[in-house]
C-alpha cells in the first residue's frame, strides 16, 4: 500500500509560486501519481498526473524525481481562487483501485 | 462537472430507513465509483464498477450496497441507515486507459438522525 504524506496546510500570497510536496516511499513500479483539487462542498477535480520526470499542463506542473519516492505539485502565480485542499494519490486504476487513497490532503490558503 | 449528476443533492432521513442515492453520467465512461467524505477528512471508496456486470467493494463497503443498472447509472443504497453514515457522498467516473483521472459529481449531503 503506497501511503502518501503531505503537509497539512500551507499559506501563500497572490502571485507567488506554490510547491506542495508529497512523500510516497512505498510506491509500486506501476503506480501513477495523481493530484486533485477540492473546494468546500464540491467534488474533487483532477489537476495533473504523471509517472516520472516532469509533467506540465495549463494549470500546474508535476515534478517526479528518478526514485519516484516523492512528487511536487507546482502551482505558478496562485490567485485567491486557488484556495482549496490538494490531494496526492498513488496507485493505478484498475489494478489497485481499492488502494487509491485520498488522505487528508494539504489545505492551501492564498492571501491577497 | 455537469456530466456527472447526483440525486438527491441533500437528504435528511431517520435511523433504520432505506435510502438510495443515484448517480448518472453522460460522459460515456465505463467505470463508476462511490465515495464518502466526512468533515475535515479525505474521501473513502465505498464501491466501484468497471462495467455493468462488474461490482467491487472498496475500503468501507459495510452497510452499503450498489446497483449498476446501465453503463450510465450507478446507485448506492443504505439498507438501514445509521447516524454514522451521515456524510457527503460523491459519485465519480473514469475512462478506460486514463489511469487515475476521475470525474466527480456535485455530491449528496446525507444526514441520518
Amino acid at each position: 500500500l503506497a501511503k502518501t504524506t503531505q503537509p497539512i496546510s500551507m499559506d501563500s500570497y497572490e502571485g507567488q509560486e506554490v510547491n506542495i510536496t508529497c512523500s510516497h516511499n512505498n510506491i509500486a513500479t506501476n503506480d501513477y501519481i495523481t493530484w486533485y483539487q477540492q473546494f468546500p462542498s464540491q467534488g474533487p477535480r483532477f489537476i495533473i498526473q504523471g509517472y516520472k520526470t516532469k509533467v506540465t499542463n495549463e494549470v500546474a506542473s508535476l515534478f517526479i524525481p528518478a526514485d519516484r519516492k516523492s512528487s511536487t505539485l507546482s502551482l505558478p502565480r496562485v490567485s485567491l481562487s486557488d484556495t482549496a485542499v490538494y490531494y496526492c494519490l498513488v496507485g493505478e486504476i484498475p489494478y489497485n483501485t481499492d488502494k487509491l487513497i485520498f488522505g487528508t490532503g494539504t489545505r492551501l490558503q492564498v492571501f491577497p | 462537472d455537469a456530466d456527472v449528476t447526483q440525486t438527491p443533492r441533500n437528504r435528511i432521513t431517520k435511523t433504520g430507513k432505506r435510502i438510495m442515492l443515484e448517480c448518472s453520467q453522460t460522459k460515456g465512461h465505463d467505470r463508476m465509483y462511490w465515495y464518502r467524505q466526512d468533515p475535515g477528512l479525505g474521501l473513502r471508496l465505498i464501491y466501484y464498477s468497471f462495467d455493468v456486470k462488474d461490482i467491487n467493494k472498496g475500503e468501507i463497503s459495510d452497510g452499503y450496497s450498489v446497483s449498476r443498472q446501465a453503463q450510465a447509472k450507478f446507485s448506492l443504497s443504505l439498507e438501514s441507515a445509521i447516524p454514522n453514515q451521515t456524510a457527503l457522498y460523491f459519485c465519480a467516473t473514469s475512462e478506460f486507459g486514463s489511469y487515475n483521472e476521475q470525474f466527480f459529481g456535485p455530491g449528496t449531503r446525507l444526514t441520518v438522525l
